[in-house]
């Protein structure tokens, strides 16, 4: 149980345009999804907390003109980001947060890697 | 503040060993949960185990198992009887009780298994 989806997984795209990146959890509700980026060889970075049916909270630093959030459903999440440029290449990774067992904890989804030319 | 601290960069082991892959944290939090994850090539993260801060048992979930010393402040991730496909990226994170949606990671440690 506790998937989660990205689509697509992976996108080209020219310099200047937008490009969206749905999240869904298949099997269960998620009131709460979460936007990462990563970096090669790198750690995840938190960018944004997405509230279904609220205004996502952004992380100091992330620009949240650029970086559009929709918590639509409690079964998607959309991420888009706009006038992409070529620092915005990276590999962009959703969870959703999910009852597992004793705790609370955060199912990925399996990311899209972003390639801006 | 809450930091995660995975000191290997990179590790080998032979298959079928036992390998144990180190995680400290710095918290002035009572409540937290502590958590690793795996992401192999493909990118994903896979959830493999769970340890709240109160639990007075280390957890397990098949061949993984984790080493919790609270008072070190330590946390490490112990893969049994290494397999092939145990080769990827290990990440330690950890999350405050009250506020599950803070997870902090650490850098990673990048595991791989020898045959």
């Amino acid at each position: 149980g506790a998937v989660v989806s990205q689509h697509p997984s992976w996108v080209i795209c020219k310099s200047g345009t937008s490009v969206k990146i749905e999240c869904r959890s298949l099997d269960f509700q998620a009131t709460t999804m979460f936007w990462y980026r990563q970096f090669p060889k790198q750690s995840l970075m938190l960018m944004a907390t997405s509230n279904e049916g609220s205004k996502a909270t952004y992380e100091q630093g992330v620009e949240k003109d650029k970086f559009l959030i929709n918590h639509a459903s409690l079964t998607l999440s959309t991420l888009t980001v706009t006038s992409a440029h070529p620092e915005d290449s990276s590999f962009y990774i959703c969870s959703a947060r999910a009852i597992a067992g004793r705790g609370d904890t955060q199912y990925f989804g399996p990311g899209t890697r972003l390639t801006v030319l | 503040a809450q930091k995660i601290t995975q000191t290997q960069p990179g590790m080998f082991v032979q298959e079928k060993e036992a390998v144990t892959l180190d995680c400290t944290y710095d918290t002035s939090d009572q409540s937290y949960g502590l958590f690793w994850y795996k992401q192999p090539s493909s990118g994903e993260m896979i959830f493999l185990i769970y340890q709240g801060s109160y639990d007075e048992q280390n957890a397990t979930e098949g061949r993984y198992s984790l080493n919790f010393q609270k008072a070190r402040k330590s946390a490490n991730l112990v893969i049994s009887a290494s397999q092939l496909g145990d080769s990827a990226m290990y990440f330690c994170a950890m999350s405050p009780l009250y506020n599950f949606n803070k997870f902090y990671f650490g850098s990673g440690t990048k595991l791989n298994v020898k045959p």
